[in-house]
């Protein structure tokens, strides 16, 4: 099965700043005759289930800001939120879809300075 | 896009078993599979199972093959989990999650999500 890693575990930063959170798989998630890394994020507010933000490595889904964004390929990915905004504390998930079952990352949460 | 509403909240004593509703509305409930994720108490995510809408193909984790059943009525639209031989440390928030594109023939990623549904297992 593959193993999905975050860091950090957790992330403070001031309003307005960016964020970066990353995410490593054990292998590699991308498959080169179709061109796409099968790795999602997902943003968990509190007492709310998760809200898929991204997919497909880096398309974004309809409805989430554009200062969310994502890359990475192969075995290594991040997502990035520009000018932080106070609705945006909450705890993101990577997971990916490539082979076997589903799996998640820890979790990275991420809070106001 | 879709709305999944599950069944309430339930306890349960070790060793009984629970089902989990999740109805959909508002998009073809054929074409989409379903998935089933959990979360313990202040923990991460973690994936159960799936099911095909369309073909009723299912696969779950080897975790809890012997324990979980994904099941799916199509004249309701709703989809079906059940736990067997509950522990207590299967207390945690279950969630169904609909893939994101159509007929796939494995779990992908999860465009929408239920509201959750707390299970509490306790003597």
């Amino acid at each position: 099965d593959i193993v999905m890693t975050q860091s950090p575990d957790s992330l403070a930063v001031s309003l307005g700043e960016r964020a970066t959170i990353s995410c490593k798989s054990s292998q590699s998630i991308s498959f080169s005759p179709n061109n796409k890394t099968y790795l999602a994020w997902y943003q968990q507010r509190p007492g709310q289930p998760p809200r898929l933000l991204i997919y497909w490595a880096s398309t974004r889904e309809s409805g989430v800001p554009d200062r969310f964004s994502g890359s990475g390929s192969g075995t290594d990915f991040t997502v990035t939120i520009t000018s932080l905004q106070a609705e945006d504390v909450a705890v993101y998930y990577c997971q990916q879809y490539y082979s076997g079952p589903p799996s998640f990352g820890q979790g990275t949460k991420l809070e106001i300075k | 896009q879709g709305q999944l509403v599950q069944s309430g909240a339930e306890v349960k004593k070790p060793g009984a078993s629970v089902k989990v509703a999740c109805k959909a509305s508002g998009y073809i409930f054929t074409s989409h599979g379903i998935s089933w994720v959990r979360q313990a108490p202040g923990q991460g995510l973690e994936w159960m199972g799936w099911i095909s809408i369309y073909n009723g193909y299912t696969m779950s984790a080897q975790k809890f093959q012997d324990r979980v059943s994904v099941t799916a009525d199509k004249s309701t639209n709703t989809a079906y989990m059940e736990l067997r031989s509950l522990r207590s440390d299967d207390t945690a928030i279950y969630y169904c999650a609909r893939d994101g594109r159509v007929r796939t023939d494995d779990p992908e990623y999860f465009q929408g999500w239920g509201q959750g549904t707390l299970v509490t297992v306790s003597s």
